[in-house]
């Protein structure tokens, strides 16, 4: 299996921020990869697909790089809504296998 | 608009079975793989189980293999996941999610999720 990993697992940042979120995958996965946001009593959302483009309807504040093992999403400019836990997802192979979740919280 | 409603969690013993169902609208039910996703408490994310749309094909993760079983009726929009000989690391919500594409597995759309406790 593909093993995710996410950095850092918690971040306090400030509205206005701009914070990046990284995830390193054991084994290259090209451009398979998705970030999704989960809010507390919530499901997930998926914000970026293919390592980089954005979902339908996200703002475009968010915005995701990379390829191969090393991936970040970053948020340009933190809003009070943007306060939630981030994972990523590889979607190269069976089974699919997401990160351990990085939790972003206000400073 | 895609909406996905589960059911069908609740409290139950070590050993019990429960079954889930996820029903789908606002799509082509057929035309998509949908998933089980868990998310474990104070864990995270979890792919549990997905079968093709036409049912010929199911994958599970290793720790359900041989107790979890997915299937699907396509003519009323609904997929299950039959769980039986339950653990107390079974513990979780259940989300069903559908892919963005086929051969894509991006999860665009998810269920509001359904919790399942397993205890005695």
């Amino acid at each position: 299996d593909i093993q995710m990993t996410q950095s850092p697992s918690s971040v306090s940042a400030s509205v206005g921020d701009r914070v990046t979120i990284t995830c390193r995958a054991s084994h290259g996965i090209s451009s398979w990869l998705a970030w999704y946001q989960q809010k507390p009593g919530k499901a997930p959302e998926l914000l970026i697909y293919r390592a980089s483009s954005l979902q339908s309807g996200v703002p475009p504040r968010f915005s995701g790089n990379g390829s191969g093992t090393d991936f970040t999403l970053t948020i340009s400019s933190l809003q009070p809504e943007d306060f939630a836990t981030y994972y990523c997802q590889q979607a190269n192979s069976f089974p699919v296998t997401f990160g351990q979740g990085t939790r972003l919280e206000i400073k | 608009q895609v909406q996905l409603v589960e059911s069908g969690g609740g409290v139950v013993q070590p050993g019990r079975s429960l079954r889930l169902s996820c029903v789908a609208s606002g799509l082509t039910f057929i035309n998509y793989d949908v998933h089980w996703v868990r998310r474990a408490p104070g864990k995270g994310l979890e792919w549990v189980a997905t079968m093709s749309f036409g049912g010929s094909e199911k994958y599970y993760t290793d720790s359900v293999k041989g107790r979890f079983t997915i299937s699907r009726d396509n003519s009323k929009s609904t997929l299950y996941l039959q769980m039986n000989s339950l653990r107390a690391e079974d513990t979780a919500v259940y989300y069903c999610a559908k892919i963005l594409a086929n051969g894509q597995y991006y999860f665009d759309s998810w269920g509001q999720g359904t919790l399942v406790t397993v205890s005695s």
